[in-house]
C-alpha cells in the first residue's frame, strides 16, 4: 500500500527554522518532492531529492533517507509569506510510471 | 512562458448533470496528469496522459470520468453525470519529458456539486 506521514499543523516565529517531517511507505520509489500551495492557489514546486542526503536552495533545504523512507523539508529565516501548507509527494517507482503519491500537507503559520 | 493553466476556475452544478473540466499544459510536455483533492484529504492521482495516449488511468474513480486529449495539447475531463462525492478541487499538471522530470501544477478548478 502506499502510505505518507506528516503533520498536520505547525507554528514558528518570523525569522526562525521550522523543520516539515515526511515518512513515506510505498510500493515503489523514483523521487521525492516538497511543494508550497498557498490557500486557492497552484502547489509550486521546492525541492526534489531521489538519492540519500541533503539538497539546498537559498532558505530552502531538503533532506531525504531512502533506507528509513524519511525526509525533512527545512525552511530557514522565516517569513510571513512562508505561511502556507507544504505537501510532500513520493513518485511511483514503476518504468513509464510517473504518478505522484501525496501527503495531506503541513500547513505551517508563521507568526511575527 | 505561460504556466498550467485550467478552465473554469469554479464550477456549481446539480446532482446528475455534467460538467467538462479543461486543462492547457505548458507548451511543449509531452505529459499531462489530473489529480484531485476532496474536502480534508490528500490530492489523489487520476489518470497520465503521453501525448494523445493513456499511460496510467488507474486512478480514475469509475466510468463517469472520461479525459481526453485530442492532438496531445490541451486535456478534458467530463464528469456525466455528477454526484455529490465528485465535489473537490481538480488539479491538472503537466511535466516534459521521460525520467523524473517535475510535475508542474495548474491552480484548480473547484467542483460543487449539489
Amino acid at each position: 500500500g502506499q502510505n505518507i506521514d506528516q503533520p498536520t499543523e505547525m507554528t514558528a516565529t518570523e525569522g526562525a527554522i521550522v523543520q516539515i517531517n515526511c515518512t513515506y511507505q510505498t510500493s515503489g520509489f523514483n523521487g521525492l518532492f516538497w511543494y508550497q500551495q498557498h490557500a486557492g492557489e497552484a502547489p509550486t514546486f521546492l525541492s526534489y531529492n531521489v538519492l540519500d542526503g541533503l539538497e539546498e536552495k537559498g532558505r530552502f533545504s531538503s533532506f531525504l533517507s531512502r533506507s528509513k523512507g524519511y525526509s525533512y523539508l527545512l525552511l530557514k529565516e522565516l517569513q510571513m509569506k512562508d505561511s502556507a501548507s507544504y505537501l510532500c509527494a513520493v513518485r511511483d517507482g514503476r518504468t513509464g510510471f510517473q504518478k505522484l503519491v501525496f501527503g495531506t500537507g503541513t500547513r505551517l503559520l508563521v507568526s511575527p | 512562458e505561460a504556466g498550467v493553466t485550467q478552465f473554469p476556475s469554479h464550477s456549481v452544478i446539480e446532482k446528475g448533470q455534467t460538467v467538462t473540466l479543461r486543462c492547457d499544459p505548458i507548451s511543449g510536455h509531452d505529459n499531462l496528469y489530473w489529480y484531485r483533492r476532496v474536502m480534508g484529504k490528500e490530492i489523489k492521482f487520476l489518470l497520465h496522459f503521453v501525448k494523445e495516449s493513456k499511460q496510467d488511468e488507474s486512478g480514475m474513480p469509475n466510468n463517469r470520468f472520461l479525459a481526453e486529449r485530442t492532438g496531445g495539447t490541451y486535456s478534458t475531463l467530463k464528469v456525466q453525470p455528477a454526484e455529490l462525492e465528485d465535489s473537490g478541487v481538480y488539479f491538472c499538471a503537466s511535466s516534459q519529458g521521460q525520467g523524473r522530470d517535475t510535475q508542474y501544477f495548474g491552480p484548480g478548478t473547484r467542483l460543487t456539486v449539489l
